[in-house]
């Protein structure tokens, strides 16, 4: 299958600052990215879909402004945490849909976000 | 509201035993199925899908799904599991051929050698 590779995979923060997680599909073009928070011993909740050149749709509840993403190629995604938060420490994960790979979506090892 | 149910949260097995994880939708239109697994310390990875065709999807490492449209269902089944399928295993429907993934709340498996 495809491949699709997150960075960093672990960052810690101080509280009241930025971090920026990227998310590149390597081996075929993603017209669609998706971002994905996971809590533990919870499953995945979308947060947001990005399409290449055009602004994100986020889902019910996530706040845009904090959760900045960014869809500028179609190898690249990022997500930036803004005045990072506790709250905020979590596991994100995205994928990439496209590419010819009709329906399927393709995974990130995920970043794991601690914020002090 | 659209969701995915997964009716197991913790199981445990002994190798050999046979596997069967509940998922049920509630969606009237189209939908494409998958079912993920998520070994210990590593990312998400497709173990089947469902998009047409035959109701009864076989995937890797032997698990197979059964979708049961008049019950919004498509169970995971393993005849004998092993230990190495330990792990987290989330059902997934896209609905209205979308990428939008809605995804179960997850099942932990563990197996006892």
């Amino acid at each position: 299958g495809a491949v699709v590779s997150q960075h960093p995979s672990w960052v810690i923060c101080k509280s009241g600052t930025s971090v920026k997680i990227e998310c590149r599909s390597l081996d075929f073009q993603a017209t669609t990215m998706f971002w994905y928070r996971q809590f533990p011993k919870q499953s995945l909740m979308l947060m947001a879909t990005s399409n290449e050149g055009s602004k994100a749709t986020y889902e019910q509840g996530v706040e845009k402004d904090k959760f900045l993403i960014n869809h500028a190629s179609l190898t690249l995604s990022t997500l930036t945490v803004t005045s990072a938060h506790p709250e905020d420490s979590s596991f994100y994960i995205c994928s990439a849909g496209g590419g010819g790979h009709t329906g399927e979506l393709f995974f990130g090892e995920g970043s794991r976000l601690t914020v002090l | 509201a659209q969701s995915v149910s997964q009716h197991n949260h913790h199981v445990i097995l002994s190798e050999a035993a046979s596997l069967e994880l509940g998922c049920n939708y509630s969606y009237g239109g189209t939908v494409n199925l998958f079912w993920y697994v998520q070994y210990p310390g590593q990312h998400l990875q497709l173990l089947l899908k469902y998009f047409s065709g035959d109701p009864l999807v076989k995937g890797i490492k032997g698990f197979e799904a059964e979708f049961i449209k008049s019950k919004f269902s498509f169970n995971l089944r393993k005849p004998s599991v092993q230990w190495s399928d330990t792990a987290e295993y989330f059902c997934a429907v896209l609905m209205d051929s979308s990428y939008k993934l809605i995804f179960g709340s997850g099942t932990r498996l563990l197996v006892r050698p």
